[in-house]
């Protein structure tokens, strides 16, 4: 079965510390890996996406996210955390072939002042 | 830009009654549509995907007849819940797709959300 998970419901940092959320996936062949955010009360802003190529894929508001094909992660980090950081994210996989998403159960990020 | 839009942000209607939540994509075509329905801290759930000129496909247990979804232009679909109740209450959230130059890159956009509370 295809599946997502975030193990963590909770990350908490403190500005301008490094943070990671982390993401593993378990699908067949290659899947298309997918980090959103999402505010209160909204919907899901794309922040980046990894096809093929460079492990290191760069993204909106200074995220960055490392596909490890053989940890089947995707975690995404942030060299200095903001507080205007702090929202719900969002892992996702597209699997080969398919066009719907696969998205995992959501990681809170809070980032303290 | 890929922007997606929704209308209306919030509805609130009473047990019976119908409700049509617009979904449009402004800047771009979108050949594929899909609506997901979110509960309170909980992840997004697959309802439907909605496919330009035809019919939706709907995800397992979700009752097609109840949700019904057109998708008449390459810009706009709508899901109209049908007799709500409420138990249909929650964040119905859209996403367009937006075809790259090859299908590996094309990406999911997605609307701001309407939230439905039948009373």
């Amino acid at each position: 079965a295809q599946s997502v998970a975030q193990p963590e419901d909770q990350v908490n940092v403190a500005e301008g510390n490094p943070l990671t959320v982390k993401c593993t996936y378990s699908v067949s062949g290659n899947p298309y890996l997918f980090w959103y955010v999402q505010y209160p009360n909204r919907g899901l802003q794309f922040l980046l996406k990894y096809i093929t190529g460079d492990n290191l894929v760069k993204g909106s508001y200074g995220f960055e996210a490392e596909f490890n094909k053989s940890q089947t992660s995707f975690h995404l980090k942030k060299p200095s955390a903001l507080v205007s950081d702090s929202a719900l994210y969002f892992c996702a996989v597209r699997p080969t072939g398919f066009q719907k998403l696969v998205f995992g159960t959501g990681t809170r990020l809070l980032v303290s002042p | 830009g890929a922007v997606v839009s929704q209308h209306p942000s919030w509805v609130i209607c009473k047990s019976g009654t119908s409700v049509k939540i617009e979904c449009r994509s402004l800047d771009f075509q979108a050949t594929t549509m899909f609506w997901y329905r979110q509960f309170p801290k909980q992840s997004l759930m697959l309802m439907a995907t909605s496919n330009e000129g035809s019919k939706a496909t709907y995800e397992q247990g979700v009752e097609k007849d109840k949700f019904l979804i057109n998708h008449a232009s390459l810009t706009l679909s709508t899901l109209t819940v049908t007799s709500a109740h409420p138990e249909d209450s929650s964040f119905y959230i859209c996403s367009a797709r937006k075809v790259g130059a090859v299908q590996s890159t094309d990406t999911q956009y997605f609307g701001p959300g309407t939230r439905l509370t039948v009373l």
